[in-house]
């Protein structure tokens, strides 16, 4: 079975600080993981992917996530936060043959000028 | 062209009407999907369709009927909604059915019964 659990509902941040947004996951296979953006009223947008290749994914907009398989964790970072990451993040998992993405429940990030 | 294009992006309706929502996609993608996404929610699968058949049906009740005319379009027929079913509704797809899993979402259909 495969499941994600966000850690924090929502994370608040100051403009030029860092971002971290936690996720683990829990697979009975080997898993892709992504993230997701949802700003308001759009839809949603792949940031990033890990399918077995390098351990630490680059993504769009300067967001970054590295696979633990020890943590079994696939934390979202970013270095320096802009006003227009603020949105809703989804860490989400599939498998090889399944036929479904498993979503967390999602973290929504403020970012304070 | 990457984008998936849903309309309508606003729709209101009562609970005796006949609507639909429309998905086009011209990627050439060969499985689309309708998802459901409720306020402060992830969204949920509600169907999946591969090379034009229907492949998943996650248990929607008989008021949503979907359709998928040919392999650029996807519909979803509305029909004696209830107030329950106001929502975010998500086109998305995929070259082919969840092999990576990147999906390409619209901006989706946010409908409102009364």
């Amino acid at each position: 079975a495969q499941s994600v659990t966000q850690l924090d509902s929502h994370v608040s941040v100051s403009e030029g600080t860092p971002v971290l947004l936690r996720c683990n996951y829990s697979s009975s296979y080997s898993p892709s993981l992504f993230w997701y953006v949802q700003h308001p009223n759009k839809g949603l947008q792949l940031l990033l992917k890990y399918t077995s290749a390098a351990t630490l994914v680059k993504g769009i907009n300067g967001f970054e996530a590295e696979f633990k398989k020890s943590e079994t964790s696939f934390h979202l970072t970013k270095p320096s936060a802009h006003m227009s990451d603020a949105a809703e993040y989804f860490c989400v998992v599939s498998a090889t043959g399944a036929n479904n993405l498993f979503f967390g429940t999602g973290t929504r990030l403020t970012v304070i000028p | 062209d990457t984008e998936v294009t849903q309309t309508p992006k606003h729709l209101v309706m009562g609970m005796t009407n006949k609507k639909s929502l429309k998905c086009e996609q011209h990627m050439g993608h060969r499985a689309m999907y309708w998802y459901k996404q409720k306020a402060k929610k992830p969204p949920e699968l509600m169907f999946v369709y591969s090379y034009e058949k229907l492949s998943i049906n996650e248990s929607v009740p008989s008021r949503f009927s979907p359709e998928c005319p040919n392999s650029s379009l996807l519909n979803l027929h509305l029909h004696a909604l209830q107030p329950e079913d106001s929502a975010l509704y998500l086109c998305a797809s995929s070259q082919v059915a969840w092999n990576t899993g990147e999906l390409f979402f619209g901006e989706g259909s946010r409908l409102t019964v009364l």
